[in-house]
């Protein structure tokens, strides 16, 4: 079955303390990998967009790479306005698949 | 602000009922498409219009339906609602291409009593 797994379910960091959040996927035929940041009641925010294995893309603190079967997404130095749910989705025939997200809380 | 509007921003009805949701795409996108999530269940895809036509279709009950009209606008109509209905209702627009990112409106929070 194709799946989408994001890991942790929840993260709690100190101001300033780096970490990665991981994607896994088992689909098969993929067209592209995306990340988005959920403030809760809203509509995810577009972050990034990864196409194939090896490339990475960076905005402020965040930075995403892809490999075969999974993509992290790094967060550098944080501040407690990155808190927020980060979703990752893969594109493949013409569906998107989300993750279920890992809940990230940064304290000051 | 994604450009994508979504309206009503709340809405409340009893079990049974009927309720339309609107989505207005960002100017230029072709694509509309529908997801649910709920807090047990993550983002669902439901149903994907692209240029007036059906173009995908996930998860959609069979008491839900969408369509897009001419001006790119698309309604999500859900019928016989049930509890399990209430939820965050999202819509996304995109552009042309295959791979174009998806771009979410703020969402409709639909919660059935």
């Amino acid at each position: 079955e194709d799946q989408v797994t994001q890991s942790p379910e929840a993260l709690r960091l100190q101001e300033g303390e780096s970490s990665s959040l991981n994607c896994s996927y088992t689909v098969s035929g993929l067209r592209g990998l995306f990340w988005y940041r959920q403030d809760p009641g809203k509509g995810p925010e577009f972050l990034f967009t990864l196409y194939s294995a090896g490339e990475e893309k960076e905005k402020e603190r965040l930075k995403a790479t892809l490999t075969k079967k999974e993509s992290f997404l790094h967060i550098t130095a944080p501040k407690p306005e990155d808190s927020a749910t980060y979703l990752c989705a893969v594109l493949y025939t013409d569906k998107l698949i989300f993750g279920t997200g890992t809940r990230l809380q940064v304290f000051p | 602000d994604s450009g994508v509007t979504q309206t009503p921003k709340h809405l409340i009805t009893a079990t049974g009922q009927r309720v339309t949701l609107r989505c207005s795409p960002r100017s230029g996108d072709l694509s509309v498409y529908w997801y649910q999530q709920s807090l047990d269940q993550g983002l669902q895809f439901l149903i994907q219009y692209y240029n007036g036509e059906e173009r995908a279709k996930g998860n959609i009950l069979e008491r839900f339906s969408a369509q897009q009209f001419p001006d790119l606008h698309s309604e999500l109509n859900l019928s016989s609602l049930e509890l399990g209905d209430s939820a965050l209702y999202f819509c996304a627009s995109s552009g042309t291409g295959w791979n174009n990112e998806q771009f979410f409106g703020p969402g409709t929070r639909l919660t059935v009593l």
